[in-house]
């Protein structure tokens, strides 16, 4: 079981680009989320979602990112027109009935 | 909303003693999940032990204990025979149940040095 695998690790990029986080669940889970790690701070949610349909993105900023998690392929958290303030680590996790296991993480740095 | 406040930013132990990292959270609820998470400068995110608000027994894994106060609102983790792999960023995180969809709220982290 490979576990939930998240790429790229590190991803740089100039303001007003956009990026794109991707997130493979464990083997069997359908149900993704999307927390995000600010400097010097604990994790807060951005968005839940299973296969095909986004559930609960009451952490999403309101504009400039989105998610989606489509029937095949990994989940993509996109970010569109960066700015310094969206560098951050993203983490990706999946959920059995025994809770949460998190991927390693993209470091996003914006420049 | 639920809080998780950890007031420690850092800590320091020496190798082989003991430390404890302190956690007080805010709920209404009357039945749900504390969470110790550990992140070294790896940066993965791994749990280190979890603790049911039903269950009276603090849950212990190894050198990790908790101390589980249910009506100060407590949650501290306890590390004993500190060692140098300990030395980490710790989360302390609060989950309503484990049905799909619960969000973690989490802590701002301690950081743990161990020193040798």
């Amino acid at each position: 079981n490979a576990g939930v695998m998240q790429n790229p690790r590190h991803l740089v990029r100039r303001r007003g680009q956009e990026a794109r986080l991707r997130c493979s669940p464990m083997k069997g889970h359908s149900h993704v989320y999307w927390y995000r790690q600010l400097p010097e701070e604990g994790l807060k949610f951005m968005v839940y979602l299973q296969k095909e349909n986004i559930i609960d993105e009451s952490g999403m900023p309101k504009e400039r990112f989105s998610a989606e998690f489509p029937k095949e392929g990994p989940s993509i958290l996109r970010i569109q027109q960066v700015v310094r303030g969206d560098s951050a680590a993203y983490f990706c996790a999946s959920s059995s009935s025994n809770g949460y296991t998190f991927g390693s993480g993209t470091r996003l740095t914006v420049v | 909303a639920q809080t998780v406040t950890q007031s420690q930013p850092e800590m320091s132990v020496q190798e082989a003693e003991t430390v404890t990292l302190s956690c007080t959270y805010d709920t209404s609820e009357n039945n749900y999940y504390l969470f110790w998470y550990k992140q070294p400068p790896s940066r993965q995110m791994i749990l280190v032990i979890r603790q049911e608000a039903y269950k009276q027994q603090n849950a212990t894994e190894n050198r990790f204990s908790v101390n589980f106060q249910k009506a100060a609102k407590s949650f501290s983790l306890k590390i004993s025979d500190s060692q140098l792999g300990d030395t980490a960023m710790y989360f302390c995180a609060f989950m309503k149940s484990m049905e799909y969809g619960n969000k973690l709220v989490f802590g701002a982290g301690t950081i743990l040095r161990v020193k040798s």
